[in-house]
């Protein structure tokens, strides 16, 4: 079945260095994504959202990147600080405008 | 609220009760969301509200299961005859509801429910 779903588990980096955080979904239909955050004992929390006519998007310190071709979504994290540790989701929107599907998480973990 | 509240935080209840988990959305958000998250999993969609549309029920996973969103606002998600595969984080999820656009969800902090 179609599915959305993370290629690394946990991730550990050092303070300062850059993140990356990749996430497939198998959906080509799929036109609008988004990236949570979530810590421990917290409810998930937006972090930059995708439509799919872009490849590109900004914020601060994030950068969401998406490749329809192959059905890929990444997530930068610049300067990775402690309180970036959580768990990050990418959710896909598809079959209507406000159903979304998550993957199943990667933990990042920053050391100091 | 200023944001999604969600009660209790916490719930141990024993296998065959039932529970109530209770949600209260964003003021005027109209879209209301239930997921599910096993430990170390991703979210499992359960039930969508939207407006005074039928709700979408599909991803309810037994007929114990069953929520309800009284007056738009507050909604309540009920377990019946719990069984401990029943124990996670409920989490409930509120957006402004206009289809026109996409739109991100606004999470509460959710329900632990552990079954013995």
């Amino acid at each position: 079945g179609e599915s959305v779903g993370l290629h690394l588990p946990t991730l550990s980096v050092q303070e300062g260095d850059n993140s990356i955080i990749n996430c497939a979904y198998s959906n080509s239909a799929s036109d609008y994504f988004i990236w949570y955050k979530q810590e421990s004992g917290k409810g998930p929390q937006f972090i930059i959202d995708i439509r799919s006519n872009m490849d590109k998007r900004q914020g601060q310190r994030v950068t969401v990147l998406l490749n329809k071709t192959v059905k890929h979504l990444s997530l930068q994290i610049a300067a990775t600080q402690p309180g970036d540790s959580a768990v990050y989701f990418c959710a896909e929107n598809r079959d209507n405008f406000n159903k979304f599907y998550f993957g199943s998480g990667t933990k990042l973990n920053v050391k100091p | 609220g200023a944001g999604v509240s969600q009660s209790p935080s916490n719930k141990v209840t024993e296998k065959g009760k039932d529970v109530e988990l209770r949600c209260d959305p964003i003021s005027g958000h109209t879209a209301l969301y239930w997921y599910r998250q096993s430990l170390g999993q991703g979210l499992e969609f359960l039930i969508y509200f939207q407006g005074n549309s039928a709700p979408d029920k599909s991803g309810l996973p037994s007929d114990r299961f069953s929520a309800e969103r009284t007056g738009g606002s507050v909604s309540t998600l009920t377990i019946q005859r719990t069984q401990q595969e029943d124990s996670a984080v409920y989490l409930c999820a509120s957006s402004s509801g206009q289809q026109s656009t996409n739109e991100k969800l606004f999470f509460g902090s959710g329900t632990q429910l552990s079954v013995l």
